[in-house]
Order: structure tokens, then sequence, then C-alpha cells
């Protein structure tokens, strides 16, 4: 029973290019959420996605980063012209339901490094 | 979501139980207490969670005092490979998967 796979492990950007991070959810899982964990803090949510839905981005920066999660495939955060503040491991999170009963099961992340 | 205080760091031997508190007294009745912990450089994982009844799962105890406003999470026989960081989160039922992640308490398992 494959858990959140998320890929690529290790992304390195140069600034001004485009990230994209994928992630695929457990089995069953319809709901995706992506946190992002800046060197030496702690872990922030940013959006939470349903299928080909946006349910909550508040955490979202308002510019540059997208997110979706498409009838078919992975989820994706798009992180356009990157900046160096913008490394950080982004990690994605799916549950089963959205009730505070359902727990969210993280991936490994993607470690995202901009030169 | 209510808050929760947790201590910096703890070590504990391995083999031993290791019993890690967590304050959250500002909890109200529709929010669960959720156990994570992150090793270094991997994804949060999931641990146990519970509303107000003790549970118990193959990795972890999870015992909530009757008031609500703190629990302990019991490792009952504490391995190198449980060193992590974990964390105490209070979820409520409108933060969606809103999770509030603190700063956690640091446990280093000891030969």
């Amino acid at each position: 029973n494959a858990g959140v796979m998320q890929n690529p492990r290790h992304l390195v950007r140069r600034r001004g290019q485009e990230a994209r991070l994928r992630c695929s959810p457990m089995k069953g899982h319809s709901h995706v959420y992506w946190y992002r964990q800046l060197p030496e803090e702690g872990l922030k949510f940013m959006v939470y996605l349903q299928k080909e839905n946006i349910i909550d981005e508040s955490g979202m920066p308002k510019e540059r980063f997208s997110a979706e999660f498409p009838k078919e495939g992975p989820s994706i955060l798009r992180i356009q012209q990157v900046v160096r503040g913008d490394s950080a491991a982004y990690f994605c999170a799916s549950s089963f339901g959205q009730g505070t009963n359902s727990p969210l099961h993280f991936g490994n992340g993607t470690r995202l490094t901009v030169t | 979501d209510a808050k929760t205080t947790q201590p910096t760091s703890m070590d504990c031997a391995e083999g031993r139980a290791a019993n890690l508190p967590c304050n959250h007294s500002t909890i109200s009745g529709n929010e669960y207490v959720y156990w994570y912990r992150q090793i270094h450089s991997q994804g949060p994982q999931y641990i146990i969670h519970g509303l107000k009844n003790n549970e118990t799962n193959e990795m972890a105890s999870l015992i909530i005092t009757e008031d609500r406003k703190s629990s302990t999470l019991i490792l009952p026989h504490a391995t190198l490979r449980d060193t992590a960081v974990y964390y105490c989160i209070v979820r409520s039922t409108d933060s969606w998967g809103k999770l509030q992640f603190g700063a956690g308490t640091q446990v280093v398992v000891t030969p």
C-alpha cells in the first residue's frame, strides 16, 4: 500500500526558472494538501485541494505560486520565476476525508534549491 | 485552533518508555489531539489521534486527561529510530487540513 509519492525528491532551479512539484496521494484519498518548510522553520500550510477544486489557498503566496489537482493525474505545485527565498522543502499530504477524524499522511517532500 | 505547549527537548534511554507531554488548555469540545513526528529530512509521520478517550495503536498510546487540557504520548519501548521532533497538534472542525505545526519536542533516544 504505497504512501504519498512526491517527485522529484530534489530539484535545483536557477533564479527566474519554473519549478513543478508533483504529488500522488495515497490510494483512495481525494484530498490533497501542500505545506512548505523553510530552512530552520516549522511547517506552514499552503493550500488544500480536492479533485479539480481549490478549497483553501489561504497559505499560498499571492504571486508566482499555483496549485492544481486534475481529475486524472497527480497534484502539481507550480512556482514561476523562482527566487532564492523559495528554497525550501515542500511536502504534500493526503487524506481520505476532510473531517478532523481523518488523518493527513505526508510524503517525503521535494527539496527545492534555487541558485 | 487551540495552541499547544510542549517541552523543547527530552532524552530517553533505548528500551525505556518515552512519555511526551503536551498542554492544550484552550482546547474546545470538538477539537482532536493529533501527534506527528518528523525524522530528519523526512516528511511528518502520523502517529495517533484522539478526541477524549485514550487511544492505542501499533506505534504509541495517547492518554488524554479527563478535562482534555493536556495529553501524553507514550512510546512504550523507545528505539534509536524514534529520535525525531514530535509535534502535538490540536485540530478543529473548521480547519480543514490546516494543521498548525509548532516547534515540537526534539526527542533523542540514547543507547
